[in-house]
């Protein structure tokens, strides 16, 4: 089993649409949890941290829920600009990042 | 705007070159990374250095060497490498390690 789990996708989505990405991580020591963004052929970015508590940023929700060992991100009211791959990433408390796959997003016009 | 720089970025080199891969990063981060990233896959984790001091190699090849000479630079020395080698490779830092990271743009490497 996968360390980091993500929905597979790909998602394609209408303008104006609400997406919401899945990730399910295997090591209950897991310390921090962050979503981030990567373009096409560019580096990737830091979208969110993410807490337990749930924090929002703009049309962006992201949430974690420890019991379950789940994260999750939400968009509202999707851009042609959101289109990127969506990176799950979870830190061990040494310190170390794992990937997940990564979850594609295609909003059209 | 990257505040990781990365240089080159990108190498062809043969099979028995060397160079290095140099990164540098004036956040004041005590934790720095390299990753390599395959098309379509996401970032795999080659070496941690935290205050200057290798914390993590999982398991990468002796053919890649990575060397930290101050709070500021990293570099990734590259001999014998093969085509499978191929590959972007991106240096990452973090305040801490396991805080936030910060990627540079990446060096593109063809190993012919």
């Amino acid at each position: 089993r996968k360390e980091v789990e993500q929905d597979p996708g790909p998602f394609n989505v209408p303008e104006g649409a609400t997406v919401a990405f899945n990730c399910t991580y295997s090591n209950s020591a897991s310390q921090s949890f962050f979503w981030y963004r990567q373009d096409c052929r560019k580096e990737p970015k830091l979208l969110m941290s993410v807490y337990s508590s749930g924090n929002e940023d703009g049309r962006f929700t992201a949430q974690l829920n420890r019991a379950s060992q789940y994260i999750s991100l939400l968009i509202r009211d999707s851009k042609l600009s959101d289109s990127a791959t969506y990176l799950c990433v979870v830190n061990t408390n040494a310190g170390k990042s794992t990937f997940g796959d990564g979850t594609t997003l295609t909003v059209k016009p | 705007d990257t505040e990781v720089t990365q240089t080159p970025k990108h190498l062809v080199m043969g099979m028995t070159n060397k160079k290095s891969l140099k990164c540098e990063q004036h956040m004041g981060h005590r934790a720095m990374y390299w990753y390599k990233q395959k098309a379509k896959k996401p970032p795999e984790l080659m070496f941690v250095y935290s205050y200057e001091k290798l914390s993590i190699n999982e398991s990468v090849p002796s053919r890649f060497s990575p060397e930290c000479p101050n709070s500021s630079l990293l570099n990734l020395h590259l001999h014998a490498l093969q085509p499978e080698d191929s590959a972007l490779y991106l240096c990452a830092s973090s305040q801490e390690r396991g805080s936030p990271l910060h990627f540079g743009n990446g060096t593109r490497l063809t190993v012919t």
